[in-house]
């Protein structure tokens, strides 16, 4: 059974700062690994999705890594910005279990 | 092109009462998928529907059906709603069968059980 568990839960630092958000999951059968940012009670948006194939993608001051022999993922943000706030979502999709699942989640928030 | 969109913003129920949800697909979308979101986890899958039949479910009871329509639009029903049932519904759409394919998540639906 895949599990996805994110971390921190909370992150609060201020404008400019470069930050590391953590994603692991047990099961690295895994398809693909997606990052989704959540606006307060709002849908997802995908940011970035990255094939069992790729190591990393990037997108602006985005990117996202995968290391599936350690069942882990990390979204990397430069120079935050206040606009960033919201919460992280990161999703795996495993041959084993056959459909997304998520984690539980980062909420960032950037301070100016 | 347009995106995927769902009706109602927001809904209030009591508990017992029945809802139904409703989404449509991005355009040139065939497949629809749906997730329950509760307060501060993440979404989880209910079930999907390709070609006007269910194809995957969640772990999530009968009480929860839906249908999808010839337009490739969509519903989620939820019958004899339990105080648990409150949360944030998605839907995804998506091209093709399956959970391989990209899907592309609506704004969603706040469901308020009482």
């Amino acid at each position: 059974k895949q599990e996805v568990t994110q971390i921190p839960a909370a992150l609060s630092v201020p404008e400019g700062e470069n930050l590391v958000l953590n994603c692991s999951f047990t099961d690295s059968a895994i398809y693909n690994l997606q990052w989704f940012r959540q606006d307060p009670g709002k849908g997802l948006t995908s940011l970035l999705l990255i094939q069992s194939s790729q190591r990393e993608q990037t997108s602006g001051r985005l990117n996202a890594s995968l290391d599936k022999s350690s069942g882990r993922s990390t979204l990397y943000i430069a120079a935050s910005q206040p606009g960033d706030s919201a919460t992280y979502l990161c999703a795996s999709l495993s041959y084993n279990t056959d459909k997304l699942i998520f984690g539980t989640g980062t909420r960032l928030q950037v301070f100016p | 092109e347009t995106g995927v969109t769902q009706s109602p913003t927001h809904l209030i129920k009591t508990r017992g009462q029945q809802v139904t949800l409703r989404c449509s697909s991005q355009s040139g979308h065939n497949t629809v998928s749906w997730y329950q979101q509760a307060l501060g986890q993440g979404p989880q899958f209910i079930f999907q529907y390709y070609r006007e039949e269910e194809n995957g479910r969640g772990n999530f009871p009968p009480r929860f059906s839906g249908l999808q329509f010839p337009n490739y639009s969509s519903e989620l029903n939820v019958n004899a709603l339990e105080l648990d049932d409150s949360a944030l519904y998605l839907c995804a759409s998506s091209l093709g069968a399956g959970p391989y394919n990209e899907q592309f998540f609506g704004p969603g639906t706040r469901l308020t059980v009482l």
